[in-house]
């Protein structure tokens, strides 16, 4: 079974503090995925990798970045946390598309981000 | 720019109806997944389309793909209370993996 496990469920920070996610995958994806979700606003993609140390933007890169130093791993960083970045970040990782099939992208549970 | 539109975005039935969830999306991708969304629980994949005419089902659940009209539908068949979730369509960008949700449709199922 795929395996993508999130750090933590829950994490409380206050304002300008720095915020580390991470996020771990067990099954060799190439790609993976930070998404934030909000009520109304469904999945929102902030960062994607499709290899170790490249990264795109998403939709709403803005107050983030990313680090893929191995394959494997995935972490979203908040430079300067503020509360409107207060939501839920799911992470999710998948296969390059091949052309022929693809898979789905498989999720975390899910880091539960407030900030004070 | 892709953009991706469910609708409705949130519906009420009665079980043993049938009905149909809407998915739009504004530039040209042949690649759809359907996913299901528990409370308090992460996204579970339901259904993969990749082709044009595409349809799969599972259960009482069954998608359907039509990339010329830019058209995904889950259709629902005499909803039972297990189904109450929700579900997201996500289209993915042609060869570049970058990967796009709707807002989700909130289905609630009245016993």
């Amino acid at each position: 079974d795929v395996k993508v496990t999130q750090s933590s469920r829950y994490l409380v920070k206050r304002t300008g503090e720095k915020v580390f996610l991470e996020c771990v995958q067990d099954m060799d994806h190439e790609n993976m995925f930070w998404y934030r979700q909000d009520p109304g606003l469904g999945l929102r993609l902030i960062y994607f990798s499709y290899d170790v140390k490249m990264k795109e933007k998403g939709d709403i890169p803005e107050g983030y970045s990313v680090s893929r130093e191995k394959k494997e791993r995935f972490s979203l960083i908040l430079e300067s946390a503020s509360t409107n970045q207060t939501s839920m970040y799911l992470c999710a990782s998948s296969h390059l598309w091949t052309g022929t099939s693809n898979q789905p992208q498989h999720f975390g549970d899910g880091t539960r981000l407030s900030i004070l | 720019e892709l953009k991706v539109e469910q609708n409705p975005l949130f519906l009420s039935m009665q079980e043993g109806k049938n009905y149909t969830i809407y998915c739009n999306y504004s530039t040209t991708s042949d690649r759809l997944y359907w996913y299901r969304q528990d409370p308090g629980k992460s996204l579970e994949s339901l259904f993969v389309l990749l082709s044009n005419g595409a349809v799969k089902q599972e259960g009482r659940l069954m998608a359907s793909l039509d990339t010329k009209a830019r058209l995904s539908t889950l259709h629902i068949t005499a909803a039972v209370h297990d189904l109450s979730a929700t579900y997201f369509c996500a289209v993915e960008m042609n060869r570049d993996d970058k990967i796009i949700f709707g807002k989700g449709t909130r289905l609630h199922i009245l016993p």
